[in-house]
């Protein structure tokens, strides 16, 4: 079984702070997801990176792809009220073979931005 | 646009009942559909999922079961629930054989008393 560890588990910051968030394993994912959730509601896709080194930017929030795809950040820059939630990462297994999308999902870390 | 649809939306049900919670999948076709278990917001274990109809994977030992009787319509079932079956229940869909994204649906709020 492939495990993702993220961390941390908790970030209680204030508007405008940068942070970082980490996903890491000791094994390849094919391709790896961020997602975010609200209380109540189902997580919402945020970016796919499938390739090693590959950078996405989405507004304020940089995510990264490890080289070795075995590794994964999301950056947000100043951050706001409106980014508190959940996020999860999770990772499509290098298994070989088809996955039917069966993903490994990380802990999630809750992040409360205080205004 | 696809759309899924996942209800209810909460449901308090007393130990050694039965349970089915349902799940439909709109404007798509041959999804691969699953369940996923959520405990305390934090992260999601796989339950089941399915690439076909009839076609149902368990991915853990427990007290539930699917079902999928049409093609964009999943069920999740229990002949007796269990304390521990309490939990947030997510309904997703994807596409493809390699289909890393997951679209999920808002979820039930189980609770077993």
């Amino acid at each position: 079984t492939q495990l993702l560890e993220q961390s941390p588990q908790f970030l209680s910051i204030q508007e405008g702070e940068n942070l970082t968030v980490y996903c890491n394993s000791s094994s390849v994912f094919s391709s790896l997801q961020w997602y975010r959730q609200e209380p109540g509601e189902g997580p919402v896709l945020l970016v796919t990176v499938v390739t090693g080194g590959e950078v996405k930017k989405l507004k304020r929030l940089t995510f990264q792809f490890g080289d070795a795809r075995k590794d994964s950040s999301l950056h947000i820059t100043a951050a706001q009220p409106g980014d508190t939630g959940l996020y999860l990462c999770a990772g499509t297994p290098n298994a070989g073979g088809t996955s039917y999308g069966k993903l490994t999902f990380g802990q999630g870390t809750i992040l409360t931005v205080h205004p | 646009s696809q759309t899924i649809h996942q209800w209810p939306a909460t449901l308090v049900q007393p130990v050694g009942s039965p349970l089915s919670l349902e799940c439909t999948v709109e404007g798509t076709s041959n999804p691969n559909l699953y369940w996923y278990r959520q405990a305390a917001g934090r992260g999601l274990q796989l339950l089941f999922y399915s690439v076909g109809i009839g076609q149902i994977s368990s991915e853990v030992p427990q007290n539930l079961s699917a079902s999928r009787p049409q093609d964009r319509q999943f069920i999740l079932s229990s002949k007796k629930l269990l304390l521990s079956d309490s939990g947030f229940y997510l309904c997703a869909w994807s596409i493809g054989p390699d289909g890393e994204k997951l679209f999920f649906g808002s979820g039930t709020q189980l609770s077993v008393l």
